[in-house]
């Protein structure tokens, strides 16, 4: 059973582009949670999706979008990007009841230059 | 508003017992997770408090009071690969809706010869 895979791993990009990052939900999984994190900080809450739909987002810009594909697969999409959106990268799966615990993806770590 | 607070550093050796605290202020409450974090890879999940009391698992506990809004978890027998972040998380947001997780910054363990 693969767990939550991310892709791609590592990415350079340059300030100014647009990048999307991908996710597969562990297998039974529904519900799709993106957070970022750098270095030295805890995870930082962006977005959650939940039947194709995004539930409940935190403290990011509009330039964060993501979306959720009917295979429960999601994207998350970064426009503009700012020398401040390098991070790693969290996509975390978890079934749609609360305190259910997630589980994480190995995450993408963005540079941005 | 909504918080958690832990330590940001702590060191212990090998062999010994380390109890990491923290302390909590969400909207709600749903529980509390404890999750563990290499350097580079993305956190796993320890354990998962909804109720006053110690669980225990293996070499891990965990402890909640939900009265004083806290929590530790704690390693007994400490190994070298238990050098890691150990990030305290809880599920917040508006009312009726508590299925997003805030985390602590998290508390690096360094483990000692």
């Amino acid at each position: 059973d693969a767990g939550v895979t991310q892709s791609p791993t590592h990415l350079i990009k340059t300030r100014g582009q647009q990048v999307t990052l991908r996710c597969s939900p562990k297998s039974g999984h529904d519900t799709v949670s993106w957070y970022q994190q750098a270095l030295g900080q805890g995870p930082q809450f962006i977005f959650q999706y939940y039947e194709e739909e995004e539930r409940q987002r935190g403290n990011f810009p509009d330039r964060f979008s993501g979306h959720q594909f009917p295979n429960y697969s999601s994207e998350l999409n970064v426009n503009a990007l700012l020398l401040g959106d390098s991070a790693l990268y969290l996509c975390a799966s978890s079934n749609d009841r609360v305190g259910t615990e997630a589980f994480f993806g190995q995450g993408t770590r963005l540079t941005v230059v | 508003g909504q918080n958690i607070d832990q330590p940001t550093e702590m060191t212990a050796t090998e062999g010994a017992i380390v109890q990491i605290n923290c302390t909590y202020q969400t909207s709600g409450f749903n529980g509390l997770f404890w999750y563990q974090q290499h350097a580079g890879e993305a956190p796993t999940f320890l354990s998962y408090n909804v109720l006053d009391g110690l669980e225990e698992k293996g070499r891990f506990s965990s402890f909640l009071s939900r009265s004083k809004g806290y929590s530790y978890l704690l390693l007994k027998e400490l190994q070298m690969k238990d050098s890691a972040s150990y990030l305290c998380a809880a599920p917040g947001g508006s009312a009726g809706n508590n299925r997003k997780l805030i985390w602590g910054l998290g508390t690096s363990l360094a483990v000692n010869p």
